[in-house]
Order: structure tokens, then sequence, then C-alpha cells
């Protein structure tokens, strides 16, 4: 069975600095790893996925998130956060099954201070 | 409109109300997706149509009955629904099928669901 971790259910960091947000998976073939964010009464949106090939995958609005295998792990990451990057961001994991069913984490909560 | 639409967005019902709760895609995607989100909790997959075929997720109440007359609709009809189904429920839409590569889920804005 798939699952996937995130292991903080909060991170606050000060604006310009460094964010990291983290999350961890079990699959038991090929993973596919998605990130998506969501604001205050809007649904969920799309911001990177990994399917293969290079292990650092860039997306929306600044972020990218590395793949690393022998860690099964898939860090969220952006150079310099933004008081607007406040949000809920959700982890998910697939093996691909054929109906593209996800398995989501629940969720970090970013909050970046001016 | 574009992407993905979902009405209404608050609702309000009582435990023998029926109610249901549509979702639109407007993106031709051939595969729909229904979500519940409650606090604190991951996001639970409820139900999936692919190709107009539905795969059901066995711990779903009966209560809870999906339709799909076409690839463009979704709808959740809802019947003597419990206080704890009250949640955030989402769809989403994506492009499947044979030879695709795993495309992500374009989800709507959700619909506000308190039971009474």
């Amino acid at each position: 069975a798939q699952s996937v971790a995130q292991p903080e259910d909060q991170v606050n960091v000060a604006e310009g600095n460094p964010l990291t947000v983290k999350c961890t998976y079990s699959v038991s073939g090929n993973p596919y790893l998605f990130w998506y964010v969501q604001y205050p009464n809007r649904g969920l949106q799309f911001l990177l996925k990994y399917i293969t090939g290079d292990n650092l995958v860039k997306g929306s609005y600044g972020f990218e998130a590395e793949f690393n295998k022998s860690q099964t792990s898939f860090h969220l990451k952006k150079p310099s956060a933004l008081v607007s990057d406040s949000a809920l961001y959700f982890c998910a994991v697939s093996d691909g099954g054929s109906q593209g069913n996800l398995i989501f984490g629940k969720g970090t909560k970013l909050s970046v201070k001016p | 409109e574009t992407g993905v639409t979902q009405t209404p967005r608050h609702l309000v019902m009582g435990m023998t109300n029926k109610k249901s709760l549509k979702c639109e895609q407007h993106l031709g995607h051939n595969a729909m997706y229904w979500y519940k989100q409650s606090a604190k909790k991951p996001l639970e997959l409820m139900f999936v149509y692919s190709l107009e075929e539905r795969v059901e997720n066995n711990s779903v109440p009966s209560r809870f009955s999906p339709e799909c007359p076409n690839s463009s609709h979704l709808f959740l009809h809802l019947h003597t629904l419990q206080p704890e189904d009250s949640a955030l429920y989402l769809c989403a839409s994506s492009q499947e099928g044979q030879g695709i590569t795993y495309n992500e889920q374009f989800f709507g804005p959700g619909t506000r669901l308190t039971v009474l």
C-alpha cells in the first residue's frame, strides 16, 4: 500500500528566507509524486510533479522539489519566501495505477511573516 | 467558465434532507473524482470515474451516491447524512488513458457542507 507523510503540521518562515516543506513517501513500485497548494476557501492547485528524469523538479511560483529515492523524500523548497506563499501545502503520491488515484498527506500549513 | 466549477459553494442541510452537489469540468478531461476534506485529516478519495465508468471506494457509506452522466459532469447525491459528514467536498478532473503519462488533477473550489 502506498502512503505519504508530512511530518510538520506547520512551518513558520520569515519573508525572504528559504523555505522547506517536508514529505516522505512509501510505494511498492515507482513513485509518482505531486505537490499541491490550497489557499483559504479554494480548491487545491497543482504546483509540480515528479514522474521520471531529473531529480530536481521546478514548478509554479518559484517552487521546486527534489526527489531523493534513497531517503524516499520529495521535499518542497523555495529560495526566498513571500508572504503570499502562506497557504496549506499537500504532498501526494501514486504508484501510477490505472485509475490515477492519489494518496495525499495531511497537509502542512506554511506561514510567512513580513 | 474555465477549469472545474462546483455548485453550490455552501450547503446547510438537515439529516433527513436530500440534496445534490454538482461538478462541471471545462478541460476536456476523461476522469473525474470526489474527495472529502475534513479538518486535520488527509484528503479522502471517495469516488473515481474514468472514461465514464465508476470505481467505487468500498469505505464510502451508501448515503453518498455519485452520478456521472457524461465526461464533463459529476454529481454527488446526498441523503440521510450525519453531522460527521460535514466537510469540504472537492471535485477534481484529469486526463487519463493509454499512453498518456501520469497527469495532475485539477480541483474545483469545493462545496462546504454542514449537516445539522
